[in-house]
């Protein structure tokens, strides 16, 4: 059974750039949740995906926008990319009483 | 002030010696508590969950919740070289189904040969 799987593993922008973040759910998990990790820093909530509507919502900009499609699986899309977005962004797939990670997108921007 | 704290350290151990990592919270409302361990340039995978008070032992792992102080700890046995990673913890309130989870900032831990 895989786990939850996520691409592009790495990824290089420019700012102002766009980008796509994808993530497929453990089998089995209808929700999804995005979290980005800045280098040194712990995981911070984004937002979160269920029966493909947007459930709760960290304090990120409306650039960060994302999208839950029938099967599960998550987009993160990130508008007008700064320097500041560099970050290891984090999907992470669950049921009630058990929540996993996969190993994340690392985005830098130039 | 920040929801969780999390020492960063990092903490340098020699193989063998037990570890303790600590984590303080100021939101009452937090049920649920994890810790993660996280190898460099990974994905957090989860060590522990818990959700009262008291004390939870897996292997050489134990983790141990206090609400009354908002604090909580993961103590690591015997601990090895392998166990060489960043440890996050990790809290959230529970409504019908997964929260967001507010993370500390997660202790870089060293243990030596």
């Amino acid at each position: 059974d895989a786990g939850v799987t996520q691409s592009p593993t790495h990824l290089i922008k420019t700012r102002g750039q766009q980008v796509t973040l994808r993530c497929s759910p453990k089998s089995g998990h209808d929700t999804v949740s995005w979290y980005q990790q800045a280098l040194g820093q712990g995981p911070q909530f984004i937002f979160q995906y269920y029966e493909e509507e947007e459930r709760q919502r960290g304090n990120f900009p409306d650039r960060f926008s994302g999208h839950q499609f029938p099967n599960y699986s998550s987009e993160l899309n990130v508008n007008a990319l700064l320097l500041g977005d560099s970050a290891l962004y984090l999907c992470a797939s669950s049921l009630p009483g058990e929540l996993f990670f996969g190993e994340g997108s690392r985005l830098t921007v130039l | 002030q920040k929801e969780v704290e999390q020492d960063p350290g990092p903490l340098s151990v020699p193989e063998g010696a037990i570890v303790s990592l600590n984590c303080t919270y100021s939101n009452s409302a937090f049920q649920y508590f994890m810790w993660y361990r996280q190898y460099s340039r990974k994905g957090p995978e989860l060590l522990m969950y818990t959700y009262s008070s008291g004390n939870k032992e897996d292997g050489r792992f134990t983790a141990q919740v206090d609400k009354s102080s908002k604090y909580i700890s993961l103590f690591i046995r015997d601990s090895q070289p392998s166990d060489s990673a960043t440890y996050l913890c990790a809290m959230t309130t529970f409504s019908g189904g997964y929260n967001k989870l507010i993370f500390g900032a997660g202790t870089r831990l060293a243990v030596h040969p």
